[in-house]
């Protein structure tokens, strides 16, 4: 079983819709969890930290975090072309010598 | 965020030859910076962690004499591929992980390494 699990996609959404990307990870003692938005040939730009259950909101973005399910979301709101990328989902845990473990990301495809 | 800086960002070079990356935190200490590779449609792959004024800590499988990763200051890390072979051609990523707020990392540019 890999550490963090994501689809692969592509997650095929329609300009203006919501995007909804899933995350799960085998580290119970996970503490901090980050979603990356990288685009072809680019490296990965942070977009949201979650660190408690529940959900936190950003702009467009909201992350969605269920420690009990071991599960991490994201939704992106009024998805827009630009926003067509690979989006990975990474976990933190000081017990695994606090290094971020990513998982194989989600492409995600706006058409507009 | 912070600003992580990366160069090269290109790099082709002959088999054989050694190339360095550099990799600079510019507007904040990093304790820990951290090396991956990317290889087409693959995830990121940790190589080695680095700490300021220590050696790396190298995942399983990464040759440590081949890759040689040095991080002399709060700022500065530096990757040196040896003897550089076509397979080592990758997509090569610093991220640095700020000394105060030791949680979240951002990323360099990323170095694009072609072994001819």
């Amino acid at each position: 079983q890999k550490e963090v699990e994501q689809n692969s996609g592509p997650l095929s959404v329609p300009e203006g819709a919501i995007a909804s990307l899933n995350c799960t990870y085998s580290d119970r003692v996970s503490q901090s969890f980050f979603w990356y938005r990288q685009y072809s040939g680019k490296s990965p730009e942070l977009i949201m930290s979650i660190y408690s259950n529940g959900d936190k909101e950003d702009g467009r973005f909201t992350a969605q975090l269920n420690k009990a399910s071991q599960y991490v979301s994201l939704l992106i709101r009024d998805s827009q072309p630009s926003d067509s990328a690979t989006y990975l989902c990474a976990v933190n845990s000081q017990a695994a010598g606090n290094k971020l473990t990513f998982g194989g990301g989600t492409r995600v495809l706006v058409k507009p | 965020g912070a600003v992580v800086s990366q160069h090269p960002s290109r790099v082709i070079c002959k088999s054989g030859t050694s190339v360095k990356i550099e990799c600079r935190s510019l507007d904040f200490q990093a304790t820990t910076m951290f090396w991956y590779r990317q290889f087409p449609k693959q995830s990121l792959m940790l190589m080695a962690t680095s700490n300021e004024g220590s050696k790396a800590t190298y995942e399983q499988g990464v040759e440590k004499d081949k890759f040689l990763i040095n991080h002399a200051s709060l700022t500065l890390s530096t990757l040196t591929v040896t003897s550089a072979h076509p397979e080592d051609s990758s997509f090569y990523i610093c991220s640095a992980r700020d000394r105060i707020v030791n949680t979240e990392a951002f990323f360099g540019q990323g170095t694009r390494l072609t072994v001819v």
